[in-house]
């Protein structure tokens, strides 16, 4: 079954404790990108990779990084939360300029 | 900067009613305009797309309208139904090229609720 699968579904931690959330795609497909979900606000885009190696900003990638060691996974790394960080996050991948961007089920993170 | 500005950020429709989502956007580079289904407890889902070179794309009971002299696009769910009760988002993407490939820009999310 073609898939995004993203661990862990539900995180609370606290202030400067580093973190990972992870995303893994079955597709083949070049294209993946985070997105975090903020009532009001839509999805807003933190990251997003071309291919392994090939990373680049979205519109909100303070307090974030990202890597893309592999083809399949696009792990996205909190090195120090921060209450503003709470939020539901989600992993999308794409094959190509069609721009249909597949999603996974979400990470919901909370920030003490 | 919200580029993409979408409305009204919640709707109630009674079953079988026309339920209308409007969004509008600035950037005259975008060149492609999907809208996504979301239901909670999951990500996101491609419902429906238009590209700039067409006024109109209909599947189903949902249709896309377009108008590039006013940056505006819209969603129509025709005889609404229970099911359809969902948060839908528009977005927009940008040209393909350099390192603008597949970025999407969203616009704020409609949180619709169809009574039966």
């Amino acid at each position: 079954e073609a898939q995004v699968t993203q661990n862990p579904r539900y995180l609370i931690t606290v202030t400067g404790k580093k973190l990972t959330v992870t995303c893994s795609q079955n597709m083949n497909h070049e294209y993946m990108s985070w997105y975090r979900q903020d009532p009001g606000l839509g999805l807003r885009q933190i990251y997003y990779s071309m291919n392994v190696e090939v990373t680049d900003k979205g519109d909100v990638p303070e307090g974030y990084k990202v890597s893309r060691k592999e083809k399949r996974n696009f792990p996205l790394i909190l090195e120090s939360p921060s209450p503003n960080q709470t939020s539901l996050y989600f992993c999308a991948s794409s094959l190509d300029r069609q721009n249909i961007q597949y999603f996974g089920a979400g990470t919901r993170l909370s920030v003490l | 900067q919200q580029q993409v500005k979408q409305s009204p950020q919640s709707l109630i429709v009674q079953k079988g009613g026309i339920s209308i989502i409007n969004c509008a956007y600035e950037n005259t580079a975008f060149d492609y305009f999907p809208w996504y289904q979301q239901f909670p407890g999951k990500g996101p889902a491609l419902l429906i797309a238009i590209r700039p070179d067409v006024s109109e794309k209909k599947e189903g009971r949902f249709t896309i309208s377009f108008n590039k002299s006013a940056k505006q696009f819209s969603l129509h769910i025709m005889d609404s139904q229970p099911g359809d009760s969902a948060t839908y988002f528009c977005a927009a993407s940008l040209n393909a090229g350099g390192t603008s490939y597949g970025k999407l820009t969203f616009g704020q999310g409609t949180i619709l609720t169809v009574h039966p």
